[in-house]
């Protein structure tokens, strides 16, 4: 299976900071690697697909970078509402598999 | 809108069985694969198993393969996942979830039910 890992496993940040956080992947998968949120007691929601595009509804603010192995999704100036955990995941090949978590907290 | 609403879940002992149903409205069923995911605090977000929009592709996780059987009826716009041989591990939140497209295919999760736990205990 394709193992993710993220980093940092959490993070303290103001509202108004540039946030990222980093996904690699095992092996290889291409730009096949998506960026969901999840606040807590709540599904998670897709934020970006295809590694940088945005899925409909979401802000402007959340872009994503890579291909490969390497990932990034960045939050170009943290809202409140933001303040969440981030997981990523690869559909190269199944098994699909997500990350381990990015939780971002107010400093 | 669309909507995902799980059910089913609850306590089980060991070894038995338990059957997950995902209601699907506000949107084409029949045009879309579906998928299982679960979540457990230790272990994180897990895929559990896909199946495509006319049930010819059906894709499982190795740690649930020859016990756990995903199904659809586009019909009643329903799928359904049939948890055999239960194991305490198997305890988690079940997510169903949406497919992008019409295939188990390289295509992420577009819309995500509430869940429905599992708890497998003695």
């Amino acid at each position: 299976d394709i193992q993710m890992t993220q980093s940092p496993s959490s993070l303290s940040a103001s509202v108004g900071d540039r946030v990222s956080i980093t996904c690699r992947a095992s092996q290889y998968v291409s730009s096949y690697l998506s960026w969901y949120q999840q606040k807590p007691g709540k599904a998670p929601k897709l934020l970006i697909y295809a590694a940088s595009s945005l899925q409909s509804g979401v802000p402007s603010r959340f872009s994503g970078s890579g291909s490969g192995t390497d990932f990034t999704l960045t939050i170009s100036s943290l809202q409140p509402e933001d303040f969440a955990a981030y997981y990523c995941q690869q559909s190269y090949i199944v098994p699909w598999t997500f990350g381990q978590g990015t939780k971002v907290e107010i400093k | 809108e669309v909507q995902l609403v799980e059910s089913g879940g609850g306590l089980i002992q060991p070894g038995r069985s338990l059957r997950l149903s995902c209601a699907a409205s506000g949107f084409t069923f029949d045009d879309y694969a579906m998928h299982w995911v679960r979540q457990t605090p230790g272990k994180g977000l897990e895929w559990v198993s896909g199946i495509g929009w006319n049930s010819n592709y059906k894709a499982y996780a190795d740690s649930v393969k020859g016990r756990f059987t995903i199904s659809r009826d586009n019909a009643k716009n329903s799928v359904y996942l049939q948890m055999n041989s239960l194991r305490v591990e198997d305890t988690a939140l079940y997510f169903c979830a949406k497919d992008m497209s019409i295939a188990v295919a390289a295509t992420p999760f577009d819309f995500w039910g509430q869940g429905t736990l599992v708890t497998v205990s003695s």
